[in-house]
């Protein structure tokens, strides 16, 4: 099946510091990425969705100068949690979108990053 | 706007029994996805099952099975012969527009010994 990778899987920083997260399509090319945020014990919070080569779309809420996102391949989405701060502290998880998949709609989900912001 | 219902926070069910998990959804769109995910405790989000909305039978996978109830807007997960390793959360998903997924909130699935 398709994979995707994300790195790093923990991170912890100092508050005022940026931190970016990568998020790789390794066997297929990802027209479409998504970055989630999870709180304990919650569900999947759609952050961005992102669209190689075009500006991400944020959802209602999220601000797009704290999380920077970029998308320069059909294998590669950044996000860039600047000017961290304590309540950034969360588990991001990315997706992507195999436009192939025979399940429209199917999201891939990379293993996740923890981020801790002291 | 689409919607999707899990009204289980969570769930005990002893060891090699059956389960339930519930999911209804709201949407007007006549074409759409249904997904179950499984996220242990590790963070990892692995696909279980998909159904289809014009899929004609209900869709298996190994021990997942989905009673799609399409009158009634259910999509629920069932787990045949449950096993330890099945604990976890259990998340239903629905395909919303720009291929976005619609989730619920979530079920914890507890296997006891």
């Amino acid at each position: 099946g398709a994979v995707v990778s994300q790195h790093p899987s923990r991170v912890i920083c100092k508050s005022g510091t940026s931190v970016k997260i990568e998020c790789r399509s390794l066997d297929f090319q990802a027209t479409t990425m998504f970055w989630y945020r999870q709180f304990p014990k919650k569900s999947l919070m759609l952050m961005a969705t992102s669209n190689e080569g075009s500006k991400a779309t944020y959802e209602q809420g999220v601000e797009k100068d704290k999380f920077l996102i970029n998308h320069a391949s059909l294998t590669l989405s950044t996000l860039t949690v600047t000017s961290a701060h304590p309540e950034d502290s969360s588990f991001y998880i990315c997706s992507a979108r195999d436009p192939t998949s025979g399940r429209p709609g199917e999201q891939y989900f990379g293993p996740g990053t923890r981020l801790t912001v002291t | 706007a689409q919607k999707i219902t899990q009204t289980q926070p969570g769930m005990f069910v002893q060891e090699k029994e059956a389960v339930t998990l519930d999911c209804t959804y709201d949407t007007s769109d006549q074409s759409y996805g249904l997904f179950w995910y499984k996220q242990p405790s590790s963070g990892e989000m692995i696909f279980l099952i998909y159904q289809g909305s014009y899929d004609e039978q209900n869709a298996t996978e190994g021990r997942y099975s989905l009673n799609f109830q399409k009158a009634r807007k259910s999509a629920n997960l069932v787990i045949s012969a449950s096993q330890l390793g099945d604990s976890a959360m259990y998340f239903c998903a629905m395909r919303g527009s720009n291929y976005q997924l619609i989730w619920g909130a979530g079920t914890k699935l507890i296997i006891k010994p």
